[in-house]
């Protein structure tokens, strides 16, 4: 069964920042998705960005940035230039059915 | 589109009561996913199907739950005898998936909140 782990319960960054969350996983299938998800409080989960498995190079979405680095099954998020708005958990996720991590609560501090 | 829509929002019920929740997906997804997520925690996989055929559904699910989707469209999950352990929000989602491992972008709705007393 697939697992997706995120080893941070709690990170912080200074505004303007940068901060990297991590996440592991663990399949056995070759070709797969992986997705880094924001939830603010009370707020809608939302997409921040997502990655084929089968394409080397990582994803990139304006501030946001994945490091993919599939054969240790590592997909890590990194956030640059952080904003206040950027405060909520982040899971990590895993597709077929979508598996998430337990999340990492981000704070950004003024 | 109006994107995954939920109803109701939140629901407070007796314990022994069941409930029942109802999911929009976004009209044109073949692919509606159910989880639960209880405050400071991930979701958790409940249950998904591809167009009408509920295709897993995870151990997490007791008897006592049960999802439909029997058009292929819209889906409802009951939860039947309701626990204070069930106190949770039950999250939908939708997708457009043209098979196993098309990894299209998951879409969520706002969340249905139950209250077990």
């Amino acid at each position: 069964a697939q697992t997706v782990t995120q080893s941070q319960p709690e990170m912080s960054v200074q505004e303007a920042e940068t901060v990297t969350l991590s996440c592991t996983y663990d399949t056995s299938e070759s070709d797969y998705y992986l997705f880094w998800y924001k939830q603010p409080p009370s707020r809608q989960m939302i997409l921040v960005i997502r990655q084929e498995a089968y394409k080397q190079q990582n994803a990139t979405e304006n501030r946001f940035s994945v490091n993919f680095q599939k054969a240790a099954k590592s997909f890590s998020l990194k956030i640059s230039d952080s904003q206040l708005g950027d405060a909520a958990m982040y899971f990590c996720a895993y597709y077929d059915k979508v598996i998430f991590g337990p999340g990492t609560s981000l704070s950004v501090i003024p | 589109d109006t994107g995954v829509s939920q109803d109701p929002r939140h629901k407070i019920t007796k314990r022994g009561q069941n409930v029942t929740f109802r999911c929009d997906p976004i009209s044109e997804h073949n692919r509606l996913y159910w989880y639960r997520q209880t405050l400071g925690q991930g979701p958790e996989f409940l249950t998904y199907f591809q167009n009408e055929a509920q295709l897993e559904k995870s151990r997490l699910l007791s008897d006592r739950f049960s999802a439909e989707r029997p058009k292929g469209s819209f889906s409802t999950l009951e939860i039947q005898r309701t626990e204070q352990g069930d106190s949770a929000m039950y999250l939908c989602a939708s997708s457009l998936a043209a098979g196993p491992n098309s990894g299209n972008t998951i879409y969520f709705g706002e969340g249905s909140w139950l209250t077990v007393v």
